[in-house]
């Protein structure tokens, strides 16, 4: 079980608003900034947004993150069959001093 | 282009040892703290270890503390992970990620920002 919760799964149209969500506790999301990344199915792992809501040079601006407290959310505007993928939040635990990340939220575009 | 390239996975028995190696390239290795992250078959992300950049300092999960040793060649531009005692539950794809930060003009570091860069990983089975 992740320190970290996600809802497993997400589903919306394209052309749709979704949002996956990321819940944690002080020691982590509460202290420390909130990553996301998504991962297409065989691939590794792409940095999708920083320190909670900047995105890295290259990733569309559909893409938007947040954070309030211990939860923090990630919003994908515009779906698009491609960004049908596995979608992972994850920080800085300062109780566990280490990585922490959420189990991954599987994304369908229908 | 900055890279990571993973090698050195593959089948090994249970009780047995492993070195995973990551080839850094296009980027100044010595600056950045370096982790591994691995992901079993059909599972989530887990954060395995770090090594910071002058080497002298790492850190693990507790599911391999005391097993495996992370250590680093800046002169080689090189990132290590030695696997002991590998057990069924090790079986996984074990990334090498680059902990992305700027610098000021002197290299101190003014902010990290994040596991930025992957490798495209290195498959490590263990099993009898």
């Amino acid at each position: 079980q992740s320190v970290l919760t996600q809802p497993p799964s997400a589903s919306a149209t394209p052309g749709q608003r979704v949002t996956i969500s990321c819940s944690g506790s002080r020691s982590n999301v509460g202290s420390n900034f909130v990553y996301w990344y998504q991962q297409l199915p065989g691939t590794a792992p792409k940095f999708l947004i920083y320190r909670n809501n900047q995105r890295p040079s290259g990733v569309p601006d559909r893409f938007s993150g947040s954070k309030s407290g211990t939860s923090a959310s990630l919003v994908i505007s515009g779906l698009r069959s491609e960004d049908e993928a596995d979608y992972y939040c994850a920080t800085w635990d300062d109780k566990l001093s280490a990585w922490v990340f959420g189990e991954g939220t599987k994304l369908s575009v229908l | 282009d900055v890279q990571l390239v993973e090698s050195g996975g593959g089948l090994v028995q249970p009780g047995g040892s492993l070195r995973l190696s990551c080839a850094a390239s296009g980027f100044t290795f010595s600056r950045h703290w370096m982790h591994w992250v691995r992901q079993a078959p059909g599972k989530g992300l887990v954060w395995v270890s770090r090594i910071r950049g002058d080497g002298n300092t790492g850190s693990y999960a507790d599911s391999v503390k005391g097993r495996f040793t992370i250590s680093r060649d800046n002169a080689k531009n090189t990132l290590y992970l030695e696997m002991n005692s590998l057990r069924v539950d090790d079986t996984s794809v074990y990334y090498c990620v680059r902990e992305g930060a700027y610098f000021d003009g002197s290299g101190n570091v003014l902010y990290y920002y994040g596991l930025d860069v992957w490798g495209q990983g290195t498959t490590v089975t263990v099993s009898s």
